[in-house]
């Protein structure tokens, strides 16, 4: 089955600097690569998300870039806020389109004001 | 439109015991997947439900199971309860090849 490793498991960065996180996956037949933004005691949520046919894609101060060829994905956030800290988890799937995600192990970003 | 919504949000049980989670998806999804999430593990994979079909199944043994209702609502049961079993139960839904929209989540807790 398909397998997310991701990295740093935690990540502090000074607020207004840029964060990156990364993620690698097996299976190369994933085809959908979202990222979800879990607040402490709060549900995870969306926050982008990539299909394989495209390699980059921004929304406003985040972007999310996937490398096909080497199976990684990464997220940049940039222009970090106060608001931006939480738990952040990559996901990959190739089931049905996106109904089974397989999740990485979650990064813990602390923004320091 | 109303978010996903689970009951209980928090449940208390002991070990042997056994439990209904209950998950009411966004209206017009008729995707449903479960997820159990902890510490050790983070978020993984239970099973997801489609039409009153269980479509994808994650590496959990027999004592998690499942279902699906024609309204789209589903519910998952775990038997025999054990300890490490306590866990937040997130359930998710989307319409066909969409994002997912998680729910609150479930915690249970197994003394």
């Amino acid at each position: 089955g398909e397998n997310v490793e991701q990295h740093p498991s935690t990540l502090s960065v000074q607020e207004g600097d840029s964060a990156v996180i990364k993620c690698t996956y097996s299976d190369s037949a994933s085809n959908y690569f979202p990222w979800y933004k879990q607040e402490l005691g709060k549900r995870p949520q969306l926050i982008i998300d990539i299909r394989s046919n495209v390699g980059e894609k921004k929304d406003q101060r985040i972007a999310v870039t996937l490398n096909k060829t080497a199976k990684h994905f990464s997220l940049h956030i940039t222009e970090t806020q106060p608001e931006d800290s939480a738990v952040y988890f990559c996901a990959a799937s190739s089931d049905f389109g996106n109904e089974k995600l397989t999740f990485g192990t979650g990064t813990r970003l602390t923004i320091i004001p | 439109k109303a978010g996903v919504t689970q009951t209980p949000r928090y449940l208390i049980k002991t070990r042997g015991q056994q439990v209904t989670l209950s998950c009411s998806p966004i209206s017009g999804h008729r995707s449903v997947s479960w997820y159990q999430q902890t510490p050790g593990q983070g978020l993984q994979f239970l099973f997801e439900y489609f039409s009153e079909t269980q479509r994808n199944k994650g590496n959990f043994p027999g004592r998690f199971s499942g279902r699906q209702f024609s309204n789209s609502r589903s519910e998952m049961n775990v038997s025999t309860l054990e300890l490490g079993d306590s866990a937040l139960y997130l359930c998710a839904s989307s319409p066909p090849a969409d994002e997912q929209f998680f729910g609150p989540g479930t915690r249970l807790t197994v003394l």
